[in-house]
């Protein structure tokens, strides 16, 4: 399957860690991206090739990768960080760009 | 600094044509694609399509293929998409958005365009 598949939600209380994952076979050969999007907004990067980090993105961002899952670690979430979070890939020799469903964190 | 700036927000009855536009700034716009992502109320992304405005090589994806059009004037730095007859069910916010050099990822988004079918 060209699908990448996400939690629907994620819930944490402040200070604690978040994790969410993206499932799929696509991940196996190529790199995936995070996005964060907060209501009435445009995506934003957080994520790139898995594990890079934008200027500008807290520290307390991070991302890994094992086989076709990778995982976006929030680490000390704040309120700030309550968003819906996408992953990505995309290969222009296949034509071919996927979103994941997207997951909602809760910050409660 | 980066920017894309897209056109406002559209209220279109079935049936209608409509061209949206994004203008980029802050680089060469000539030398990244620029790609178009649906987000349909409370949903989620999906990739529409992308142009290379340096010769308009432009790529759909199979659900949208042959449901609209992608364009860009490199003259004018502007990225378009656009529909011959919309229907209720394009309803959604549409975003344009730069590929990174690597062309597998959109590393610059607009700000949005909103547009609402309704009769």
């Amino acid at each position: 399957s060209d699908e990448l598949t996400q939690p629907p939600s994620v819930s944490v209380s402040p200070g604690q860690t978040a994790r969410i994952t993206c499932s799929g076979d696509p991940l196996a050969k190529q790199y995936a991206y995070w996005y964060q999007q907060k209501p009435g907004r445009a995506p934003v990067v957080v994520m790139y090739k898995d594990s890079e980090r934008p200027s500008g993105i807290p520290d307390r961002f991070s991302g890994s990768s094992s086989g076709t899952t990778v995982t976006l670690t929030i680490s000390g979430v704040q309120a700030e960080d309550e968003a819906d979070y996408y992953c990505q890939s995309g290969d222009i020799t296949t034509n071919y760009w996927v979103f994941g469903g997207g997951t909602k964190l809760t910050v409660l | 600094e980066v920017q894309l700036v897209q056109s406002g927000a559209e209220v279109k009855k079935p049936g209608e044509s409509l061209k949206i536009s994004c203008q980029g700034s802050g680089y060469s716009f000539t030398s990244y694609w620029i790609g178009w992502v649906r987000q349909m109320p409370g949903k989620g992304l999906e990739w529409m399509g992308i142009i290379y405005p340096s010769d308009s090589d432009t790529r759909y994806s199979p659900s949208f293929q042959g449901q609209v059009t992608i364009s860009a004037d490199k003259s004018i730095s502007t990225a378009y998409l656009q529909w011959s007859s919309l229907k209720a069910s394009d309803t959604a916010m549409y975003y344009c958005a730069r590929l990174g050099s690597s062309v597998n990822w959109f590393d610059h988004w607009g700000q949005g365009t909103l547009v609402t079918v309704s009769s």
